[in-house]
């Protein structure tokens, strides 16, 4: 099975910031993989495909990046409804969901 | 509009079963592949299972395989998880979810339902 690790599992940010989570997988699973965002309450909206892909309608201050093992998410600047848990999840092999970042306002 | 929408949850004892059905609209659900993702409280994501558009092929979490079944209707637009033998460990909120691609869905899930909750407790 392809294991996901995020980091941070947790991270807080003032508006306007620079935000960068990382997942890394347990093997090269070339450009497989999305980014999700989860608010309270709510089903995941997926934000991110093929690594660096931006889903239709989502704001253009999120992106990603990386292939292989290492992957990047970023927010460019921070606005408070991005206020959520975020997950990566891979696709070479089934699936897996990385644990999830939580993001919160400083 | 595409939509999900998941039904079936409810409270029940640990070694009894439960059906879940999650109905689609708005799209050519005969299509696409999907899937069942599930949430403990508090906890993240955790991947279920996986259907192909056609029926022919289905994959399980090794947390479930041999106690859970996928399953389709295309006639009536409708996925179903079939849960035999519960646990206390399988009390989540459970999410039906589309494959992005047409085919066999391993790949982006698009479309989401709100969810439904499954608690198993005496």
């Amino acid at each position: 099975d392809i294991q996901m690790t995020q980091s941070p599992s947790s991270l807080s940010a003032s508006v306007g910031d620079r935000v960068t989570i990382t997942c890394q997988a347990s093997q090269d699973i070339s450009n497989y993989l999305n980014w999700y965002q989860q608010k309270p309450g709510k089903a995941p909206k997926l934000l991110i495909y093929d690594a660096s892909n931006l889903e239709t309608g989502v704001p253009s201050r999120f992106s990603g990046s990386g292939s292989g093992t290492d992957f990047t998410f970023t927010i460019s600047s921070l606005q408070p409804e991005d206020i959520a848990t975020y997950y990566c999840q891979q696709y070479d092999n089934l699936t897996t969901f990385g644990q999830g970042t939580r993001l919160e306002i400083k | 509009q595409v939509q999900l929408v998941e039904s079936g949850g409810g409270v029940v004892q640990p070694g009894r079963s439960l059906r879940l059905s999650c109905a689609a609209s708005g799209f050519t659900f005969s299509s696409y592949g999907m899937h069942w993702v599930r949430q403990a409280p508090g906890k993240g994501l955790e991947w279920v299972a996986v259907i192909w558009y056609d029926g022919s092929n289905k994959y399980y979490a090794d947390s479930v395989k041999g106690r859970f079944t996928i399953s389709r209707d295309n006639s009536k637009n409708t996925l179903y998880l079939q849960m035999n033998s519960l646990r206390a460990e399988d009390t989540a909120v459970y999410y039906c979810a589309r494959g992005a691609v047409a085919g066999t869905g391993l790949d982006a899930f698009d479309i989401w339902g709100q969810g439904t909750m499954v608690t198993v407790s005496s």
